[in-house]
């Protein structure tokens, strides 16, 4: 079964960084592009960001733009997410989830368990 | 970029009662990237409908989609216990930002 492991969230300042990490397993991760998602609490869902599987191709929403870095170790078979500048509405579960391209449709077909980050003094 | 508008924000029904969601788009969105979500409390999104109206698998025939225009609509035919929670739409378009729909909850009257 096909698994995804969030990780490294936790309380942080504003201001401050915090590096997210995913780990899949039992599909092979270098062929998959990947995203992250957040959902602030008792908010809506929200797309973070896109890398493509092999890493070269890279999207960022409006509103984490040159504060996140997506990256991924396909050796590792694990995607992270570094967040520098942290806000307080950066406050959110952050999920990863894998596209699945079912030619012609695409869609999130796998969603991690998520990870709670909290930006707050 | 794309906006998607769900509407209601919140529907109370009954169990055994027909519920429809609805997902309007700001622009032309190819139906082949419109997506519907299941999620409950404390969980992760569940996919339900991809391509706008095929059923994930597992998923019960109660559940359909459909497309008119710019106008989605998630359909759930019979109400169960457990369909009640937020249905979000999200679509992909052919390179992101992706977006997703501000979500419906669906609460037991």
């Amino acid at each position: 079964e096909v698994q995804l492991v969030e990780s490294g969230g936790g309380l942080v300042q504003p201001g401050g960084s915090l590096r997210l990490s995913c780990a899949a397993s039992e599909f092979t991760f270098s062929s998959y592009e990947m995203n992250w998602v957040r959902q602030a609490p008792g908010k809506g869902l929200e797309w973070v960001s896109y890398i493509s599987d092999s890493g070269r191709t890279i999207y960022y929403a409006d509103s984490v733009k040159g504060r996140f870095t997506i990256s991924r170790d396909n050796a590792k078979n694990s995607l992270f997410l570094q967040m520098n500048s942290l806000r307080a509405e950066d406050t959110a579960v952050y999920y990863c989830a894998r596209p699945f391209y079912d030619f012609p449709y695409y869609y999130f077909d796998y969603w991690g368990q998520g990870t709670l980050v909290t930006v707050s003094s | 970029e794309i906006v998607l508008t769900q509407s209601p924000v919140t529907l109370s029904l009954s169990p055994g009662e027909r519920a429809t969601l609805s997902c309007r788009a700001s622009q032309p969105v190819s139906s082949t990237y419109l997506t519907w979500y299941q999620q409950k409390p404390g969980q992760a999104p569940r996919l339900l409908i991809y391509g706008a109206s095929s059923r994930a698998t597992d998923i019960p025939s109660r559940f359909s989609g459909s497309m008119s225009g710019t106008d989605f609509t998630l359909t759930i035919s019979r109400l169960e216990p457990e369909d009640f929670a937020v249905y979000y739409c999200l679509q992909f378009g052919t390179s992101p930002p992706y977006t997703f729909g501000q979500g419906t909850k669906l609460e037991i009257k």
